[in-house]
């Protein structure tokens, strides 16, 4: 069992590019999110979605772009990168948000520069 | 928003203990968490409160006022392998979870 995948694991990016970063979860958790962790700042997050097919807007949201196709897979799109969007990147998975002991599990990570 | 204040950096001995607070102002609460991140690593989960009091777990406590709006993490005999980052999360009222910028503790020998 996996638990979390990202891909890919590091990037360099030209600014004005188009880049989706992958994320699957193998435990059949309901709710995903995407989070930014910068310097100073912690996570942030950017945005979730509480079952397939639903997302739902983070703290951070503007230039990113999310899909929930199915249980598994929510991936992250940058339309159009911009430098302020060097960052490391984590997805996260947790059975129901709604829960009380509701307990958010995190990938690996996808460490991104915008040049 | 939230409001999640933690103390960036921590040093402590080896075999020593170290309190890590984190104050909080939310919109409602459903839950504290504690989190711990080695340097380029994920976050993993450590522990969980959302009554008043303390949770044991191991060398790893966690305390919290909801009154106060007041969490801390304890961590007892200390190793060189918990040198990390610290992260406290607040759940608010719409179940969303907001973090602190985190507490980087260094074990020294």
């Amino acid at each position: 069992i996996a638990g979390i995948t990202q891909a890919p694991t590091s990037q360099i990016l030209a600014a004005g590019r188009r880049m989706t970063l992958r994320c699957t979860q193998d435990m059949r958790h309901n709710a995903m999110y995407w989070y930014r962790q910068d310097l100073g700042l912690g996570l942030r997050l950017i945005h979730y979605s509480n079952t397939a097919g639903t997302t739902g807007k983070g703290e951070v949201p503007d230039g990113y772009s999310v899909s929930r196709a199915n249980t598994d897979d929510f991936p992250l799109t940058l339309a159009s990168a911009v430098p302020s969007q060097t960052s490391v990147y984590f997805c996260a998975s947790s059975q129901d948000r709604s829960m009380g002991t509701d307990t958010q599990y995190f990938g690996p990570g996808t460490r991104l520069t915008v040049l | 928003g939230q409001n999640i204040d933690q103390p960036t950096e921590m040093t402590a001995t080896e075999g020593a203990i170290v309190q890590i607070n984190c104050t909080y102002q939310t919109s409602g609460f459903n839950g504290l968490f504690w989190y711990q991140q080695h340097a380029g690593e994920a976050p993993t989960f450590l522990s969980y409160n959302v009554l008043d009091g303390l949770e044991e777990k191991g060398r790893f406590s966690s305390f919290l006022s909801r009154s106060k709006g007041y969490s801390y993490l304890l961590l007892k005999e200390l190793q060189m392998k918990d040198s990390a980052s610290y992260l406290c999360a607040v759940r608010d009222g719409d179940y969303k979870l907001s973090f602190g910028a985190g507490t980087t503790v260094t074990v020294r020998a």
